[in-house]
């Protein structure tokens, strides 16, 4: 299994700022991911974070919104840019081997 | 984005019934995973299922992997207070992006 920290657990922003949210893996996992879910509504993939390269983004996000880093196999950083209050929600960083995905505990955003 | 079926949508129950869920899909998925998530946390990993057929059990808890790779089943055993929460199946994507979809979740109360 692996252990997922994220940070900041929670923040309240104003329209037009950006966030940076970390995800720190307690042992080398080779995905990644990062999601976005609303309160006790499903989950929705953002983007998978490759090491060493550009994010692979799913189909309603693009880079210059979500611009995703992942230096290492343990490290990821995802960016929510230019907020608005759209944007608030819950963030979820994943990680794990091929056959399994364990979550941190997320990041609620307010966007005012 | 893409999810996956997943049935009932929420279900109230008296303290020691057992409790059955499932998600389906029209896909064909490589793995199954299933997940209790409760508020303000981020998803825990329950079971996961890699062949078609597989009965899995963890505790009170058992899964099934469809013989169709197409849905999966959990079901909990006498349930009790603690059982409260959203439960979600993820199907893996047999595309060789390791990406999972998500259910759209079973919201579970649990009756003293």
């Amino acid at each position: 299994s692996a252990v997922i920290s994220q940070k900041p657990s929670r923040d309240i922003c104003q329209r037009g700022t950006s966030l940076t949210i970390q995800c720190q893996v307690d042992s080398q996992v080779t995905m990644m991911f990062w999601y976005r879910q609303q309160p006790g509504q499903s989950l929705t993939l953002i983007a998978t974070a490759n090491q060493g390269s550009e994010a692979t983004y799913e189909s309603g996000f693009v880079i210059d919104k979500f611009p995703i880093s992942r230096p290492n196999l343990t490290f990821s950083t995802l960016t929510v840019s230019n907020m608005s209050p759209e944007d608030s929600s819950i963030y979820l960083c994943s990680g794990g081997q091929s056959d399994t995905q364990y979550f941190g505990p997320g990041t609620r955003l307010t966007v005012l | 984005g893409q999810q996956l079926n997943q049935s009932p949508q929420s279900m109230f129950i008296q303290e020691g019934e057992d409790v059955s869920m499932n998600c389906t899909s029209s896909s064909i998925f490589n793995t199954w995973l299933w997940y209790k998530q409760e508020p303000g946390e981020g998803p825990v990993l329950l079971i996961a299922l890699y062949k078609a057929g597989e009965l899995t059990s963890n505790g009170r808890l058992t899964a099934q992997f469809g013989i169709t790779r197409k849905d999966s089943f959990l079901n909990i055993s006498a349930s009790i207070p603690s059982d409260v929460g959203i439960y979600f199946c993820a199907g893996q994507l047999p595309s060789g992006t390791y990406k999972y979809i998500f259910g759209t979740g079973t919201r579970l109360k649990v009756l003293a």
